[in-house]
C-alpha cells in the first residue's frame, strides 16, 4: 500500500542551524510528494513540491529533491529561523477508486530557539 | 489565490447542543474535504465532496452531517457530540478529486472545536 514514513520529533535548533527532516514512502506507480507546513494555531500550508524523480520542490529557503532510487523526499533549510517553528509534514498523492488521496507522514515538530 | 476561508475560528459546545462549521473557497475547485486532526498529529480525512455530492465517507458517526449547497460552499453540522470530538476541523479544496501530477489540496485555517 501507500505510506509516508517521517523522522520522528521533536526536532530542536539554534538560530542558523542546518535543518534535514527525512521523509521517506512507499508507493504504487509514480506520486506527487509534498512538504506542508502547520504553525501554531494555523491549518496546513503548502510549502513545495515534486512531481517526478531528481524534480527538487523549494520555497522560503526550504528544498526537497523527489529521489526515486531510495524513495525519499527529505527537506532541508541551510539556516533555520525562530519564524521556522512548526509542524512539517511530508505527504504523497495516491489514487483511489473514486479520486485522489492525500497520504500525510506523522508530521515531525520543529523548535527553533534564538 | 489559494485561500480556502472557516468560520468560526473557535467554537466552544456542550454535549446537547447543535452547531455548524462552514467553509468557503472561491479558487473553481470542484472537490472539498473535511479533515478532523488532533494535536501534533496528521489530518484524518471525514468526507469528500466532488461536485457538490458526496463522494467519501470514512465511516464517520452520523453526529457529524455534511452539507454542499453550492460549489463554494461546505457545511459541518454538529450534533450530540461527545468530549472526544474536540479537535481542529480543517477544511480542504482542490481542482478536482481525481488530480493530475503535482496538484494538491489547500487547506483552510481550521475552526478549533472544544465539546464541554
Amino acid at each position: 500500500g501507500n505510506s509516508v514514513t517521517q523522522m520522528e520529533g521533536p526536532v530542536t535548533l539554534s538560530e542558523e542551524a542546518f535543518l534535514t527532516i527525512n521523509c521517506t514512502y512507499t508507493a504504487t506507480g509514480y506520486p506527487s510528494l509534498f512538504w506542508y507546513v502547520q504553525y501554531p494555531g494555523e491549518g496546513l500550508q503548502l510549502l513545495l513540491k515534486a512531481t517526478k524523480a531528481d524534480d527538487k520542490g523549494s520555497n522560503k529557503g526550504f528544498e526537497a529533491t523527489y529521489r526515486k532510487e531510495t524513495t525519499s523526499f527529505h527537506l532541508e533549510k541551510g539556516s533555520v529561523q525562530v519564524s521556522d517553528s512548526a509542524v512539517y509534514f511530508c505527504a504523497l498523492s495516491a489514487h483511489n477508486q473514486a479520486g485522489t488521496a492525500l497520504i500525510f507522514g506523522k508530521g515531525t515538530t520543529l523548535s527553533v530557539s534564538s | 489565490d489559494t485561500e480556502v476561508t472557516q468560520t468560526p475560528k473557535h467554537l466552544v459546545m456542550g454535549m446537547t447542543n447543535k452547531k455548524s462549521l462552514k467553509c468557503e473557497q472561491h479558487m473553481g475547485h470542484r472537490a472539498m474535504y473535511w479533515y478532523k486532526q488532533k494535536a501534533k498529529k496528521p489530518p484524518e480525512l471525514m468526507f469528500v465532496y466532488s461536485y457538490e455530492k458526496l463522494s467519501i465517507n470514512e465511516s464517520v458517526p452520523s453526529r457529524f452531517s455534511p452539507e454542499c449547497p453550492n460549489s463554494s460552499l461546505l457545511n459541518l453540522h454538529l450534533h450530540a457530540l461527545q468530549p472526544e470530538d474536540s479537535a481542529l476541523y480543517l477544511c480542504a479544496s482542490s481542482p478536482e478529486y481525481l488530480l493530475q501530477a503535482g496538484e494538491t489540496q489547500y487547506f483552510g485555517p481550521g475552526t478549533r472545536l472544544l465539546v464541554l
